[in-house]
């Protein structure tokens, strides 16, 4: 079983929007979970840390379910700028190191 | 502060032609790191250094070597370059823990 697995899409959404992607992970010991955003040809940047059940920032949601062993990321109010691919990054038990899903391509259109 | 700095940026060589992918971060960070990314493959790792002075190997380490030359740099070498190894290299790094890792903008390699 993948260490990561996510939904690569695409998925395509108007603006203003609500769009939620889902990751799964196989390490029941991760304590620590991000997403990341590449936009195309670019380097990641991170976007979001979810320590415990969850985190908000504006417009973005993470939220962790831990008994099904997956993360949620929640656009809100969708906009043209948000249009990436957004990768999920459990904190393995391996100290120094996450490991990356294949990521999500969302495409936000006019 | 450039953040963390690649050279070069594009690539292409020869199968069996060797070369060293360089990787530079001016954060003060501990732990550097050493991706590549195909398409639909995600982020791989292929090295990590924890701290100056020690490297790890990632899931993908065949054909490649690495040294931690101080704590700023991070280089990468292929001895013998292989098509399969044809790629977008990323370097990546983070003040400690692999957390909040910063990358860098990339080298695209190609092996013909």
């Amino acid at each position: 079983r993948k260490e990561v697995e996510q939904d690569p899409g695409p998925f395509n959404v108007p603006e203003g929007a609500t769009v939620a992607f889902n990751c799964t992970y196989s390490n029941s010991a991760s304590q620590s979970f991000f997403w990341y955003r590449q936009d195309c040809r670019k380097e990641p940047k991170l976007l979001m840390s979810v320590y415990s059940s969850g985190n908000e920032d504006g417009r973005f949601t993470a939220q962790l379910n831990r008994a099904s062993q997956y993360i949620s990321l929640l656009i809100r109010d969708s906009k043209l700028s948000d249009s990436a691919t957004y990768l999920c990054a459990p904190k393995g038990s391996t100290l120094g190191r996450l490991y990356f899903g294949r990521g999500t391509q969302l495409t936000v259109w006019p | 502060n450039a953040g963390v700095t690649q050279t070069p940026k594009f690539q292409v060589l020869k199968t069996g032609q060797s070369m060293t992918l360089q990787c530079a971060q001016d954060m003060n960070h501990n732990s550097m790191y050493w991706y590549r990314q195909d398409p639909g493959m995600g982020l791989r790792l292929i090295y990590y250094s924890a701290s100056e002075g020690t490297t790890d190997k990632g899931e993908v380490p065949n054909g490649y070597n690495v040294s931690r030359l101080n704590k700023r740099e991070f280089s990468l070498r292929l001895e013998s370059a292989a098509p399969s190894q044809t790629s977008v290299y990323f370097c990546a790094s983070t003040l400690r823990g692999p957390e909040t890792q910063y990358f860098g903008p990339g080298t695209r390699l190609l092996v013909l």
